[in-house]
């Protein structure tokens, strides 16, 4: 079980809004940035937010993250077909200096 | 072009070892720290180890400390992951990943992976 707590599926459907939750604790994401991955099954993960909000070049504003407290959202607005993937959160955590990530989400677009 | 590609992976026997490599185009390994990350067939992503820009902060996951050792040769812009006394459940795709500066898992490229089997 992840320390980091993800749903294991969303659904929704093209053109709705989705949100993802992770939630964590004082050590980990209250305390440190919170990352955001999205994974085609048999690709690499990619990164969709760093920093809680940040979006690396190319992703495009449909994607957005938030964090509050020991929680993180991950939105997804104006979804797509495409959009279907796992989607895992990841943070730092201090205690015992070592990355964890959530247990994933997979998200279907009906 | 930035790029990762790892090799090195393959079948090996419980109690056995294996070396990781990772070739890095297009950025310098002094410029960013580096992860390993794994995921096991079907299962989600896991964290494995963080070596920082000056190879001076290594980190490793409860599970792999004492039996993998990252390192990195920044002038051959070359990382590995050395494994040993593998168990079967060291089984799984092995990628490489680059770290956005001032993020810890802010990782914002990553390889294609190689596949390690621990099985007899």
């Amino acid at each position: 079980q992840s320390v980091l707590t993800q749903p294991p599926s969303v659904s929704a459907a093209p053109g709705q809004r989705v949100t993802i939750s992770c939630s964590g604790s004082t050590s980990n994401i209250g305390n440190n940035y919170v990352s955001w991955y999205q994974q085609v099954p048999g690709t690499p993960p990619k990164l969709l937010i760093y920093a809680n909000d940040e979006r690396p070049s190319g992703i495009p504003d449909r994607f957005s993250g938030s964090k509050s407290g020991t929680s993180a959202t991950l939105v997804i607005t104006g979804l797509q077909t495409g959009d279907g993937a796992d989607y895992y959160c990841a943070a730092w955590e201090s205690n015992h200096r070592v990355g964890l990530f959530g247990g994933g989400t997979t998200l279907t677009v009906l | 072009q930035v790029q990762l590609v790892e090799s090195g992976g393959g079948l090996v026997k419980p109690g056995g070892s294996l070396r990781l490599s990772c070739a890095a185009s297009g950025f310098s390994l002094s410029d960013h720290y580096m992860t390993w990350i794994r995921q096991a067939p079907g299962r989600g992503l896991e964290w494995v180890s963080y070596i920082n820009e000056d190879a001076d902060s290594i980190y490793y996951a409860d599970s792999v400390r004492g039996r993998f050792t990252i390192s990195k040769d920044n002038a051959k812009k070359f990382l590995f992951l050395q494994m040993s006394s593998l168990t079967r459940d060291d089984t799984a795709d092995y990628y490489c990943v680059r770290g956005a500066p001032g993020t810890y898992t802010g990782m914002d490229v990553w390889g294609q992976g190689t596949t390690v089997t621990v099985s007899s």
